[in-house]
């Protein structure tokens, strides 16, 4: 148990259909992360809050679309995915100030989301 | 930019053998260096870490020694069990870049009985 949880843990879903993950943490961290891990791919970094606001978002396709109501809260919102969007989505999060990242990161179990 | 290189899995050994697996990176500042560790059906665990040089890191028997001059982690374990058998990823981070957690491409290590 490391403070991080995540919902669903399994999802299917259609191309067409909208979607949301959801994650908590209970940490009292200032920093959340969505990542993107695929069967035999490298851990994708999709999106970064510190303090609420999106520091990074690397280039990821319009139809994900996070939200982060508060520093315990990330959502991930899916509308019209692709086949080749199922995979494994992993939140974190971390303690960091205002200069920069530093700290480790605390995961989530994850979400397993196939796409029809 | 910062990268981390790791070495290409799987790795296969028997229980109670020897464990290396290789970590080298690539930093502009001065970065804080993880192994994390993820069973089957899990989410990444830190497994440990180190913030500067000459730091070693341990956790459950797993060793890392961080290398400034061969800018390297390895990760080692004297004596590795069937429940070790996981994906070992290391990353770093350097606060002066101002980006999140860096990882290499993860390990997988099977360890059999």
């Amino acid at each position: 148990e490391t403070g991080v949880t995540q919902t669903p843990r399994h999802l299917v879903m259609g191309m067409t259909n909208k979607k949301s993950l959801k994650c908590e943490q209970h940490l009292g961290h200032n920093a959340m992360y969505w990542y993107k891990q695929s069967a035999k791919k490298p851990l994708e970094l999709m999106f970064v809050y510190n303090f609420k606001e999106q520091t990074e978002n690397n280039s990821v396709p319009s139809r994900f679309s996070p939200e982060c109501p508060n520093s315990s809260h990330l959502f991930l919102h899916l509308h019209t995915l692709q086949p080749e969007d199922s995979a494994l989505y992993l939140c974190a999060s971390s303690a960091e100030g205002t200069i920069g990242f530093n700290n480790e990161q605390f995961f989530g179990p994850g979400t397993r989301l196939t796409v029809l | 930019g910062n990268s981390v290189t790791q070495m290409e899995g799987p790795v296969t050994l028997s229980e109670e053998a020897f464990l290396t697996i290789n970590c080298t990176y690539t930093a502009t500042g001065y970065p804080s260096l993880f192994w994390y560790v993820q069973y089957p059906g899990e989410g990444l665990q830190l497994l440990l870490k180190a913030t500067k040089a000459d730091d070693k890191g341990s956790n459950k028997g797993f060793e890392a020694t961080y290398r400034k001059e061969t800018t390297s982690f390895h990760l080692e374990k004297g004596s590795v069990q069937v429940s070790d058998s996981a994906v070992y990823f290391c990353a770093l981070s350097d606060q002066k870049a101002g980006t999140a957690l860096i990882f290499g491409k993860g390990t997988t290590l099977s360890v059999s009985s």
